[in-house]
């Protein structure tokens, strides 16, 4: 079965400065990646998805992860980081029986 | 409506006291799942139907969980002799088709005392 490891529990950044989530995946065939982003007493939202084609991928809120085979990994990135960015951050693999597998999340905190 | 609906929002259970968490998926979507999301933790699956059929309930934790989607549409998790472990947000998504693009719901936070 496909596994997922964010290996950063908890990030803080400033407000403004770039930011990048690490997410590797585990899984035998190529994976359906995604991004979901949960703020606090809310459901999941997806930021993003990756299922073929094009390795470098753009979501909402001006996010983009980027598909690296070789490293089994889907990082997700964003240029400049804004207060409202704050929330839980999580890296999801799926496979084509609908069996999707997150990750335990990392929590972005953003310095004034 | 527009989006993936769970009620009640809150739920306090009495240990041993049955629950039933309710989802309405989005019009139209075909799968429907559930999740258990511990306190600092990712969502971790528990089942899976496709309309009214349970494809895959691999993930439920005991014989104390229960779901069931009966005309393919609304779907019930049913938790029996609640345990504090079993203390959680549960959420439910939905996709259309066979497609595992699912869309979330707010969830659930059960909490047992």
């Amino acid at each position: 079965a496909q596994s997922v490891t964010q290996p950063d529990i908890h990030i803080t950044v400033s407000e403004g400065a770039s930011l990048e989530l690490r997410c590797n995946y585990s899984y035998g065939a190529t994976p359906y990646l995604f991004w979901y982003v949960q703020s606090p007493g809310q459901g999941l939202q997806l930021l993003l998805k990756y299922f073929s084609g094009d390795t470098l991928v753009q979501g909402i809120k001006g996010f983009e992860a980027e598909f690296k085979r070789s490293q089994s990994s889907f990082n997700l990135r964003k240029p400049s980081v804004h207060w409202s960015d704050a929330a839980e951050y999580f890296c999801a693999v799926g496979a084509g029986n609908n069996d999707m597998r997150f990750g335990a999340g990392t929590r972005l905190t953003v310095k004034p | 409506g527009a989006g993936v609906s769970q009620s009640p929002r809150y739920k306090v259970a009495k240990r041993g006291q049955d629950v039933a968490l309710r989802c309405d998926p989005i019009s139209g979507h075909v799968s429907l799942f559930w999740y258990q999301q511990a306190l600092g933790q990712g969502p971790e699956f528990l089942t899976y139907f496709q309309n009214e059929a349970q494809l895959d309930k691999s993930g439920l934790p005991s014989d104390r969980f229960f779901a069931e989607r009966p005309e393919g549409s609304v779907s019930t998790l049913k938790i029996q002799r609640t345990q504090q472990e079993d203390s959680a947000v549960y959420l439910c998504a939905s996709s259309l088709g066979q497609s595992i693009l699912a869309f979330f719901g707010q969830g659930t936070r059960l909490t047992v005392v």
